[in-house]
């Protein structure tokens, strides 16, 4: 059973910095593309940033590119999501999501974690 | 970036009754190359994660049942519950990955009439 769970969020200031976990089981971590999905409190899902299988490869949206790092783990089977410089429009749920299928960056997601909620707020 | 706009924004279905979810993109999402609309569909429930539904506009996820259906080519899309259950109160999410960032409707919220 394929499994992702998030850790790490929390309250921070804005200007703060926080990083996210995600550990997976139930399937070959290394060789799944990796993605961060966020969703703002009663708001919709915004794409934030992917990861290749190996990690050589990385994605960002415009609106956390330079502020946010995404990277893995492959021996420890963990994505991670540095993100720095935070602001309150970065405050909502993120969740960690399995890649299928990618082109070109742009996937579509088979498994979803529970999210981890983060608040930036002074 | 290509824009996705679902309509309506919510819809109330009776029990045993259709429903029906359009979503539409600001450009093409078909790749000729492998003859495939790179549209995907999730629900998510209250308090839960979004679960994967549709791929390829219109193939079912394992363990999806049959009465969601999905259809649409290019730019137009369609997400079709033939007899609305109970369990499917959900917002439902179309998304492209045609091209990078991948975009996401902006929702579709279903309740029971």
């Amino acid at each position: 059973e394929v499994q992702l769970l998030e850790s790490g969020g929390g309250l921070v200031q804005p200007g703060g910095s926080l990083r996210l976990s995600c550990a997976a089981s139930g399937f070959t971590f290394s060789s799944s593309a990796m993605s961060w999905v966020r969703q703002a409190p009663g708001k919709g899902l915004e794409w934030v940033s992917g990861t290749s299988s190996s990690g050589s490869n990385t994605y960002y949206a415009d609106s956390v590119k330079g502020r946010f790092t995404i990277s893995r783990d492959n021996s420890k089977n963990t994505l991670y999501l540095q993100m720095n410089s935070l602001r309150a429009e970065d405050t909502a749920v993120y969740y960690c999501a399995k890649d299928y299928y990618c082109s070109i960056g742009s996937c579509y997601s088979d498994y979803w974690g529970q999210g981890t909620l983060v608040t930036v707020s002074s | 970036d290509i824009v996705m706009t679902q309509s309506p924004d919510s819809l109330a279905v009776s029990l045993g009754e259709r429903a029906t979810i359009n979503c539409k993109s600001s450009q093409n999402v078909f790749y000729s190359s492998n003859n495939k609309n790179f549209l995907a569909w999730y629900q998510q429930k209250p308090g839960q994660p979004p679960k994967l539904l549709i791929y390829w506009a219109f193939t079912r996820e394992s363990g999806v049942p049959d009465r969601f259906s999905g259809s649409g080519f290019g730019t137009d899309f369609t997400l079709t519950i033939s007899s609305l259950q109970a369990e499917d109160v959900a917002v439902y999410y179309c998304q492209q990955y045609y091209s990078s960032p991948r975009t996401f409707g902006q929702g579709t919220k279903v309740e029971i009439k």
